[in-house]
């Protein structure tokens, strides 16, 4: 079973700096995707980021990276330059990549973030 | 391009009763799968559906039910709610089975078992 664990519940950060967000992952599977999404107050979920287990670079997709340490099982997300926007709950989510059926995505609790002036 | 729309945005139920979300998925988006999101928790999996046939499920009763349409658009029923089936219910809508394509969600029904 895959199971997704962020251990921040709340996090602050001042407006134009970096903040890490936490995420460890556990899974038998060999081959396995790890996304994160953001969730404003109005409840959609919008996609930020994607690694695949066997990509050999870390992704970034904008202000976003991912800190992909597989044989620590995690997979941090970094938000640079933060912005007032910024503030909200991210999940970290992971999709075994071998199953034949649904693909599936298991999320973690989440962090709420809040950006500070 | 049109996102994932749901409908209704909020609901209100007493228990017992059957209740139905909607879904339109993205367009050229033919797999679509719904989470149940409880206050303070990340989403839950509850099905999936792909070109009209349920194709995983996850702990959730048999009152659990859903369809999908020839147009990929797709329905979730739960009946006999229950007061614990107050959430977010989110739609969330892919291209194929790529497994490395995100889901893309939409706004949610939040609903509400009285």
């Amino acid at each position: 079973a895959q199971k997704i664990t962020q251990t921040q519940p709340g996090m602050f950060v001042q407006e134009k700096e970096a903040v890490t967000l936490d995420c460890t992952y556990d899974t038998s599977d060999p081959s396995y995707g790890l996304f994160w999404y953001k969730q404003p107050s109005s409840g959609e979920m919008i996609f930020l980021i994607y690694q695949g287990s066997y990509d050999q670079q870390n992704a970034t997709e904008g202000r976003y990276s991912l800190n992909f340490q597989k044989a620590r099982k995690s997979a941090n997300l970094v938000i640079s330059a933060s912005q007032l926007g910024d503030s909200a709950m991210y999940f970290c989510a992971m999709r075994d990549l071998n199953t034949g059926t649904a693909s599936k995505l298991t999320f973690g609790t989440g962090t709420r973030l809040q950006v500070t002036l | 391009e049109t996102g994932v729309t749901q409908s209704p945005t909020h609901l209100i139920k007493t228990r017992g009763q059957q209740v139905t979300l909607r879904c339109s998925s993205q367009s050229g988006h033919n797999t679509v799968s719904w989470y149940q999101q409880a206050l303070g928790q990340g989403p839950q999996f509850i099905f999936q559906y792909y070109r009209e046939e349920e194709n995983g499920r996850g702990n959730f009763p048999p009152r659990f039910s859903g369809l999908q349409f020839p147009n990929y658009s797709s329905e979730l029923n739960v009946n006999a709610l229950e007061l614990d089936d107050s959430a977010l219910y989110l739609c969330a809508s892919s291209p194929g089975q790529g497994r490395n394509q995100p889901q893309h969600f939409g706004d949610g029904t939040r609903l509400s078992i009285l």
